[in-house]
Parts: structure tokens; C-alpha cells; sequence
């Protein structure tokens, strides 16, 4: 079975860093590039963050450049988003997604995971 | 930055034809994709490059793409097609999603 399970998520300071993993299995993890997609409560979807299959390209949303960090290990089948600096409006449930391509900004998401919480509070 | 318009809501009675529109500049000029996510779980992939679906997506979705504005048509609307859906397109090396709709199944 195709399965992507995020973790890391929980409640930190504003200021503070969290980081956040995605374990795959059921694919090829290093065939495919790999996203980072948020939901802030009540509100609609924000592409965060992608990497392709080798690592070779990588892409922020402005709104997190500078202060996230994507990265994957592909023998470990793992993707990651080292966040720094977390803000009040980083807050959000943050999905990991799968690309239908080995390259980012192409193709479209075809398998997300259920998502990890990320609160940012004083 | 680029931006996709989609309407916040639609209605659309038990098996009639619901249409949800997705405006963007020069739109037809990307492959858009869309996505439907229920309350409480992640979101589905139901079209992708503009009118492709994907296994398991019933042939009651289908996409088109021109001008400024992509549409994603349900066919024979069922109670199981509430939810909301996004638009989501590719803009200099940015993933950008639309603002959502919310599908009302009546």
C-alpha cells in the first residue's frame, strides 16, 4: 500500500524551530519528487516547499524562504522540512505529497499523507 | 504573484451537473490540476494536467482548460461529491493553489 506518514508536528514558541519527517513505503521513494503542503485552520491549501529526486532542485514559497530548509534521505525513504524561526502564521496542519514526476514544478500531487500539526504559541 | 480566482461556493442538485471554475491569467497556457478534500482528511487528486484522471477517480469528473479560465465538471452529482476543491497550477517554479470551493450536494 501507498502510505505517507508525517510526524514531528506539536506546539512551540514563536521564534522556535520544529523539525517535521514523512515516512514513505508502497513506491519507489527516489523516483519521485516530494512536496510539503499546508492548511492553516479554516483556510485552503499553501504549497510550501518541494524537492526533486535527487535533491537537485528545490523550491520555498516566499512566505517560508529563508527560514525553512527541505531535505530527503533516500535510503531512509524519509522526507524532511527543518522549520526555524517559526512564526504565529507558520501554524497549520502540514501535509507531505507526492509527486506524479521525479522533477518539481511540473506535475501535480497524487499521494498526500494525513498531515502533522504545527501550533505556534506564546 | 499568480493567482487562481475560484468561486467560494456552488450547489447543485442530487445528480445534476455541478461545474467549478478556476480563473488565473492565461490559465490555459498550464496544466492544472485539482484536488477534492473532504472535512477532517487530506486531499484527493481528481484531475490532473487539465482533464486526466486518475485510477479510482470515477468518469463523472473531467477537466477543460482555456483562455483565463479552467473548469472541473461533476457529472451526475452524488451526496459522496461534498466537499471542497482546489485548483492548483505551476507558476515559475511556485506550486499555487486556488482559494477553494465548497461543492453543496442538495
Amino acid at each position: 500500500e501507498v502510505q505517507l506518514v508525517e510526524s514531528g508536528g506539536g506546539l512551540v514558541q514563536p521564534g522556535r524551530s520544529l523539525r517535521l519527517s514523512c515516512a514513505a513505503s508502497g513506491f519507489t521513494f527516489d523516483d519521485y519528487a516530494m512536496h510539503w503542503v499546508r492548511q492553516a485552520p479554516g483556510k485552503g491549501l499553501e504549497w510550501v516547499s518541494g524537492i526533486s529526486w535527487n535533491s537537485g532542485s528545490i523550491g520555498y514559497a516566499d512566505s517560508v524562504k529563508g527560514r525553512f530548509t527541505i531535505s530527503r534521505d533516500n535510503a531512509k525513504n524519509s522526507l524532511y522540512l527543518q522549520m526555524n524561526s517559526l512564526r504565529v502564521e507558520d501554524m497549520a496542519l502540514y501535509y507531505c505529497a507526492k509527486d506524479l514526476m521525479a522533477t518539481i514544478a511540473n506535475d501535480a500531487f497524487d499521494i498526500w499523507g494525513q498531515g502533522t500539526m504545527v501550533t505556534v504559541s506564546s | 504573484s499568480y493567482e487562481l480566482t475560484q468561486p467560494l461556493s456552488v450547489s447543485v442538485a442530487l445528480g445534476q451537473t455541478a461545474r467549478i471554475t478556476c480563473g488565473g491569467n492565461n490559465i490555459g497556457s498550464k496544466n492544472v490540476h485539482w484536488y477534492q478534500q473532504k472535512p477532517g482528511q487530506a486531499p484527493v487528486l481528481v484531475i490532473y494536467r487539465d482533464s486526466n484522471r486518475p485510477s479510482g477517480i470515477p468518469e463523472r469528473f473531467s477537466g477543460s482548460n482555456s483562455g483565463n479560465t479552467a473548469t472541473l465538471t461533476i457529472n451526475r452529482a452524488q451526496a459522496g461529491d461534498e466537499a471542497d476543491y482546489y485548483c492548483q497550477v505551476w507558476d515559475s517554479s511556485t506550486g499555487v493553489f486556488g482559494t477553494g470551493t465548497k461543492v453543496t450536494v442538495l
